[in-house]
């Protein structure tokens, strides 16, 4: 299947600080990418839509200031969490559409903001 | 939003027994979905179904796309320690995006040796 990578892969930070996490897709290129979120024992939780070549989609309670997103060519996306605390703390995971209905993950982001 | 009902929410087993989880949908879905997830990685891309009655395996793996596009099943046979982790189904709503996908709750899977 296609191959989609996030680096890093873990990071700690002082809160406070700025984080960016960056998604690739290796073989394919994809004009859409997908963050989610994920809390311990619970399901994906989508919180942005990353657009090659135009603004974000932020779902319902995200906050796009909080979370900036840039989707600087067809094969990178990148998640800025600014000024992070510790509430931000989270697995952060992105993935993209290989074909019009099939999505494959990166391996995931653990962020951890003391 | 788009609703995805995955049952069971764990499981214990035996190694070498059978595995049955499903999801149902109240709305119809064109895309059918399987992933499994292991602890602190992203999910990995087990089947996907794109029509009504389709029938597919990946090894001892098989799912099913119901012919009422509201359900699918993903059965395991034979299982083994390393089918442990959490199995999500996922699809795509008829009157959703093209590329957003709604996720069920997943499905804990542990095989007691």
């Amino acid at each position: 299947g296609a191959v989609v990578s996030q680096h890093p892969s873990r990071v700690i930070c002082k809160s406070g600080t700025s984080v960016k996490i960056e998604c690739r897709s290796l073989d394919f290129q994809a004009t859409t990418m997908f963050w989610y979120r994920q809390f311990p024992k619970q399901s994906l939780m989508l919180m942005a839509t990353s657009n090659e070549g135009s603004k974000a989609t932020y779902e319902q309670g995200v906050e796009k200031d909080k979370f900036l997103i840039n989707h600087a060519s067809l094969t990178l996306s990148t998640l800025t969490v600014t000024s992070a605390h510790p509430e931000d703390s989270s697995f952060y995971i992105c993935s993209a559409p290989e074909r019009v209905d099939t999505q494959y993950f990166g391996p995931g982001t653990r962020l951890t903001v003391l | 939003g788009q609703q995805l009902n995955q049952s069971p929410q764990s499981m214990f087993i035996q190694e070498g027994e059978d595995v049955s989880m499903n999801c149902t949908s109240s709305s119809i879905f064109n895309t059918w979905l399987w992933y499994k997830q292991e602890p602190g990685e992203g999910p990995v891309l087990l089947i996907a179904l794109y029509k009504a009655g389709e029938l597919t395996s990946n090894g001892r793996l098989t799912a099913q796309f119901g012919i009422t596009r509201k359900d699918s099943f993903l059965n395991i046979s034979a299982s083994i320690p390393s089918d442990v982790g959490i199995y999500f189904c996922a699809g795509r709503p008829r009157s959703g995006s093209a590329r957003q996908l709604t996720f069920g709750s997943g499905t804990q899977l542990t095989v007691l040796p």
